[in-house]
């Protein structure tokens, strides 16, 4: 069936970098794109950024331009979400969503909880 | 970049009753606009695209409606696993996105 898997939790120190992957499966991956959503304890839905799997163009949202990197590997149909600099707001669950503007963000990932801590 | 406010931002209703939620974006943005449901510790659920379209599997006890600037979601008779949140979004301005706040709907 179609679905995306995301790597496990991660504990991070403020400072440091922290790499999601979201593995796709059940479909074609290039014919999609992937966005990356987060959600702060308690919060609402923030949308990080868009890849495309076909070519990798990228969009991001203004607020994380320079700390975020999304790339995407087509051998093994897996994206990745990188952020940078972390800080103690960045926690948050990260999820990986399939993305088209036609039909929305129709399938998502399980979710993926990034705590930083000192 | 295109805001999106939803009203209200809490409901308290009972199971059967009719719940109307609204979504009201800063500008037009013709029909691209979603519906997602979210459930506690759960990934979000996409409910309607395209301002009224249903995904599939979801029931027609949701349906979605406007265009331009004001949407609005409809369910027609609550039922017990529809508490949850619920959130719009715009994909309007593909490939960059905005979610609505959220509209919580707990039981009364």
């Amino acid at each position: 069936q179609v679905q995306l898997v995301q790597s496990g939790a991660e504990v991070k120190k403020p400072g440091a970098s922290v790499k999601v992957s979201c593995k796709a499966s059940g479909y074609t991956f290039t014919s999609y794109g992937i966005s990356w959503v987060r959600q702060a304890p308690g919060q609402g839905l923030e949308w990080m950024g868009w890849i495309s799997a076909y070519n990798g163009n990228t969009n991001y949202a203004q607020k994380l331009q320079g700390r975020v990197t999304m790339t995407t590997d087509t051998s093994t149909s897996t994206a990745y979400m990188e952020l940078r600099s972390l800080r103690s707001d960045d926690t948050a669950v990260y999820y990986c969503a399939r993305a088209t503007m036609s039909h929305a963000f129709d399938i998502w990932g399980q979710g993926t909880m990034v705590t930083v801590s000192s | 970049d295109i805001q999106l406010t939803q009203s209200p931002s809490f409901l308290s209703a009972s199971v059967g009753d009719r719940v109307t939620i609204t979504c009201r974006a800063s500008q037009g943005i013709s029909s691209y606009l979603a519906w997602y449901q979210q459930k506690p510790g759960k990934a979000p659920k996409l409910l309607i695209y395209a301002a009224s379209t249903l995904q599939s599997g979801v029931p027609s006890r949701f349906s979605g409606s406007g265009s331009g600037t004001e949407f609005t979601l409809t369910i027609s008779s609550l039922q017990p696993e529809d508490f949850a949140t619920y959130y719009c979004q715009q994909l309007n301005s593909y490939p960059l996105f905005t979610f609505g706040p959220g509209t919580k709907v707990d039981i009364k």
